[in-house]
């Protein structure tokens, strides 16, 4: 079965800097997505960045980048130039999509507050 | 536009007392699945639809039924809730296709509150 670890249960960064959330997976499984998710606390659940696991190049949305290490099995986050509207939880998701296609299996979560 | 849309947002309701969860999507996206969150759990998957009229446990599912008449519809069905089934409830949605990345959107959630 696949396990998703978040081991940071809160962490927090001042306006303007940088933070890397960190995240770590279990898998035997070869074709499978990463995902961060945000949850502001309006609690919608908003998609933040995908990585496919064939593919070597880390992702990048903007300010948010990964970096996604296959053989340690580890997919962190990096939010640059943080911004007080980033605070939020934080979900790390695995999908297998070769089994079980679709089902996404999340970490316990990292909540994030952006101090001024 | 494109959503998944849940109801009601927020609902109290007393122990044994037999309520439905609605969930529909407009993007006509074969796979929705059903999410309970709680705090330092994370979000756990109680059931899951690949298309109509399968369905299929997830890591959760006692205390919960749920449907798949049409495509668009999946509905929650709490029988006889218990006060342990108090939780934000959140239904997804995505497309099974690999160029989608099998992205999943959600509903914005529901709270529900059984005492």
């Amino acid at each position: 079965a696949q396990t998703v670890t978040q081991s940071q249960p809160e962490m927090s960064v001042q306006e303007a800097e940088t933070v890397t959330l960190s995240c770590t997976y279990d898998t035997s499984e070869n074709n499978y997505y990463l995902f961060w998710y945000k949850q502001p606390p309006s609690r919608q659940m908003i998609l933040v960045i995908r990585q496919e696991a064939y593919k070597q190049q880390n992702a990048t949305e903007n300010r948010f980048s990964v970096n996604f290490q296959k053989a340690a099995k580890s997919f962190s986050l990096k939010i640059s130039d943080s911004q007080l509207g980033d605070t939020a939880m934080y979900f790390c998701a695995f999908l297998n999509y070769g089994g079980s296609q679709g089902n996404l299996i999340f970490g316990k979560g990292t909540k994030l507050s952006v101090k001024p | 536009e494109a959503q998944v849309t849940q109801n009601p947002r927020y609902l109290i309701t007393v122990t044994g007392k037999k309520l439905t969860v609605t969930c529909s999507q407009n993007m006509n996206h074969e796979y929705m699945s059903w999410y309970r969150q709680d705090p330092g759990l994370g979000l756990r998957q109680i059931y899951y639809s690949m298309n109509v009229e399968v369905t299929d446990k997830g890591d959760v599912p006692e205390g919960y039924k749920v449907s798949r008449k049409e495509k668009r519809n999946f509905p929650l069905i709490l029988e006889s809730p218990s006060p342990n089934q108090t939780s934000l409830y959140f239904c997804a949605s995505s497309r099974l296709a690999p160029l989608t990345s099998y992205e999943q959107y959600f509903g914005p959630g529901t709270r529900l509150t059984v005492t």
